[in-house]
């Protein structure tokens, strides 16, 4: 099973400003099969990254991805109010998929 | 679009099972699985399982294997979870998701990450 540690646990930030989230896997997660969901209160998850670095439908710009490996961060250049939920990165490419335990970007 | 479609909430006794179904619409059933995710009260995204639409292939966490049996009807575009010998800490949302995969020699991996995500079925388990 691929552990996935995500840092830091809460990250207080203002609108605005630069919020970079980290991923460290336990093993190599294949082909860079790594995704991250922003989950908001009462919602389902959703999809804003996969393979690492590729947006998702309709995510805007401000959300990127990077890493590869072991290592992968979630930048959101500027902070809008709506950003502020819970993050998780998934590694979908070997079974269990596993979910790290989520970051929270709050104000 | 695609949609994904829960069932409602439910109140179990411990012991009882519950069965979760989820009806998609919007894509070509067969050609991609669900997955199952749990997130109890105020905690994480815990992944339960995977069955394949195509072939009804499954794939089960370890902690959930015997536990829980995953199902597909493809005449109707709906998946089902059943979840038995519920305990209390079993209380939780349970969230189906769209996910392409497959599986050889018993073995399975994925190949795309969840895009579409059901609304959610609670789950309460109670005396």
């Amino acid at each position: 099973e691929i552990v996935l540690t995500q840092s830091p646990g809460t990250l207080s930030l203002s609108p605005g400003e630069r919020a970079t989230l980290s991923c460290r896997a336990g093993r190599s997660v294949s082909s860079n099969y790594l995704a991250w969901y922003q989950q908001k209160p009462d919602q389902a998850p959703r999809l804003l990254i996969y393979g690492a670095s590729r947006r998702a439908t309709g995510i805007p710009d401000r959300f990127s991805g990077s890493g590869s490996g072991t290592d992968f961060t979630l930048t959101i250049s500027r902070l809008e109010p709506e950003d502020f939920a819970v993050y998780y990165c998934q590694q979908y490419g070997s079974s269990p998929w596993t979910f790290g335990q989520g970051t929270k970007v709050e104000i | 679009q695609v949609q994904l479609v829960q069932s409602g909430a439910e109140v179990k006794k411990p012991g009882a099972s519950v069965k979760v179904s989820c009806k998609a619409s919007g894509y070509t059933f067969t050609s991609y699985g669900i997955s199952w995710v749990r997130q109890a009260p105020g905690q994480g995204l815990e992944w339960m399982g995977w069955i394949s639409a195509y072939n009804g292939d499954t794939d089960y966490a370890q902690k959930f294997q015997g536990r829980v049996t995953m199902t597909t009807d493809t005449s109707t575009s709906t998946a089902y979870m059943e979840l038995r010998s519920l305990r209390s800490d079993d209380t939780a949302v349970f969230y189906c998701a769209r996910a392409k995969g497959y599986c050889t020699n018993g073995v399975c991996f994925g190949l795309e990450p969840f895009d579409s995500w059901g609304q959610g079925t609670l789950v309460t388990v109670s005396s």
